[in-house]
């Protein structure tokens, strides 16, 4: 089964400045997707950024951006020119190339300092 | 524009009695799904309709219960609520599987008295 993890429960990140999300993955495929969703307090969950495995290339959404590393299994995501707005819980995500089901990390709360 | 509705945001129920949270979409996707979150939890899936087709999964208590009468709609039934089963529960849609996004309503806070 696969499993994801974000062994960083909280960060915390002076605004505009930088802040990066470590996410491990365990898979035996070699075709899936990866997310970075987004879930602000008392509003609902929403996609950040997304990538797929077999593109080398890093995904790149605005200021949000990640670190795809498919032979680490790691797949971080990096907040760059944090704004107050960025303040939510982050949850990274795995999903089989053909499959419904996003396995979900245990999340990332993600504090934005003024 | 609303496109992922659910209602009612917020359900009080009583320890035993059944709970029907409902769930509704605009985007005429095929994938249904209803999650469980706790506090500070990741969402937890307990179920997903592929049009018709009902996807349990293994952990799932068999308290909980959805039907999908149509594409546009999917309920939730808790049969016999215990005080474990408060929670937030999330109903999200997507069009298909692998890269497409999944779309989450903004949940229905429920508490057992």
């Amino acid at each position: 089964a696969q499993t994801v993890t974000q062994s960083q429960p909280e960060m915390s990140v002076q605004e505009a400045e930088t802040v990066t999300l470590s996410c491990t993955y365990d898979t035996s495929e070699s075709d899936y997707y990866l997310f970075w969703y987004k879930q602000p307090p008392s509003r609902q969950m929403i996609l950040v950024i997304r990538q797929e495995a077999y593109k080398q290339q890093n995904a790149t959404e605005n200021r949000f951006s990640v670190n795809f590393q498919k032979a680490a299994k790691s797949f971080s995501l990096k907040i760059s020119d944090s704004q107050l707005g960025d303040a939510a819980m982050y949850f990274c995500a795995y999903r089989e190339a053909a499959g419904n089901k996003l396995t979900f990390g245990g999340g990332t709360r993600v504090l934005v300092k003024p | 524009d609303a496109m992922v509705i659910q209602n009612p945001r917020y359900q009080v129920t009583q320890f035993g009695k059944p709970v029907t949270l409902s769930c509704s979409q605009t985007l005429n996707h095929n994938v249904m799904y209803w999650y469980q979150q706790k506090s500070s939890q990741a969402p937890k899936l307990l179920f997903h309709y592929y049009d018709k087709d009902f996807n349990n999964e293994a952990d799932t208590p068999d308290n909980f219960q959805s039907r999908r009468p149509n594409t546009s709609f999917c309920f939730l039934d808790i049969r016999s609520p215990g005080l474990g089963d408060a929670a937030m529960y999330l109903c999200a849609t997507s069009p298909g599987p692998g890269a497409y996004e999944q779309y989450f309503g903004p949940g229905t806070r429920l508490t057992v008295t």
